[in-house]
């Protein structure tokens, strides 16, 4: 079952802040998170284990409530550069290591 | 630079027809996932190989087939082609001993015809 993601779409001006959502209908291991640019691959941001520990990349950074099986990514003072689609993976307890894909949410910033 | 390379780029193929894409992993990355990313959806997991043998697999079909070798290289091949094979794929290969860093090359895209 793919996680789903909300919003699925959001536009931000410079300098907003967002919060993308991440929701499974399983026990999850792991949350990876993702921003993937038009006619490129996939770019790692982060991973959370189980356990709601918080992590955090410059200006992104992710929770993770395995009670819930819900992860969030918070975008603080968005970038021009942070425009793309995020894709959450979860991975689900004994599912070694395979990862599936949310369902996206496009982020476009503008000036 | 993620340090994963893929080859080709790009590639035409005939309903029919069997493909093989490569994969080029950093140094000490023992593990290896394939993914297909049809336009506008996300990556759907296809496999993965740990030291070799595969170690997981998704909801693809057995003329989907990989490998692994020792120099960290993989191949995915695909027979049978189908039109709804046309799709981005891409390799992704992370260390088990570092959880925190997975990293994905460029990705071939395949079309067929």
């Amino acid at each position: 079952q793919q996680p789903v993601q909300s919003p699925q779409a959001v536009i931000l001006r410079e300098g907003e802040d967002a919060v993308i959502n991440c929701s499974s209908s399983k026990a999850l291991y792991s949350v990876h998170w993702y921003r993937q640019k038009h006619g490129e691959a996939p770019v790692f941001l982060m991973i959370l284990l189980k356990g709601g520990e918080q992590k955090g990349h410059e200006k992104i950074s992710a929770s993770f409530n395995e009670k819930k099986q819900q992860s969030s990514l918070y975008l603080t003072a968005s970038q021009l550069s942070y425009s793309g689609t995020y894709f959450c993976g979860t991975e689900i307890m004994g599912g070694y290591q395979k990862v599936t894909f949310g369902t996206g949410t496009k982020l476009q910033v503008i000036p | 630079e993620t340090g994963v390379t893929q080859s080709p780029t790009h590639l035409i193929k005939t309903r029919g027809q069997q493909v093989t894409l490569r994969c080029s992993s950093q140094s000490g990355h023992n593990t290896v996932s394939w993914y297909q990313q049809a336009l506008g959806q996300g990556p759907q997991f296809i496999f993965q190989y740990y030291r070799e043998e595969e170690n997981g697999r998704g909801n693809f079909p057995p003329r989907f087939s990989g490998l692994q070798f020792p120099n960290y290289s993989s191949e995915l091949n695909v027979n049978a082609l189908e039109l709804d094979d046309s799709a981005l794929y891409l390799c992704a290969s992370f260390s088990s001993l570092r959880l925190s860093e997975q990293y994905f090359g460029p990705g071939t895209r395949l079309t067929v015809t």
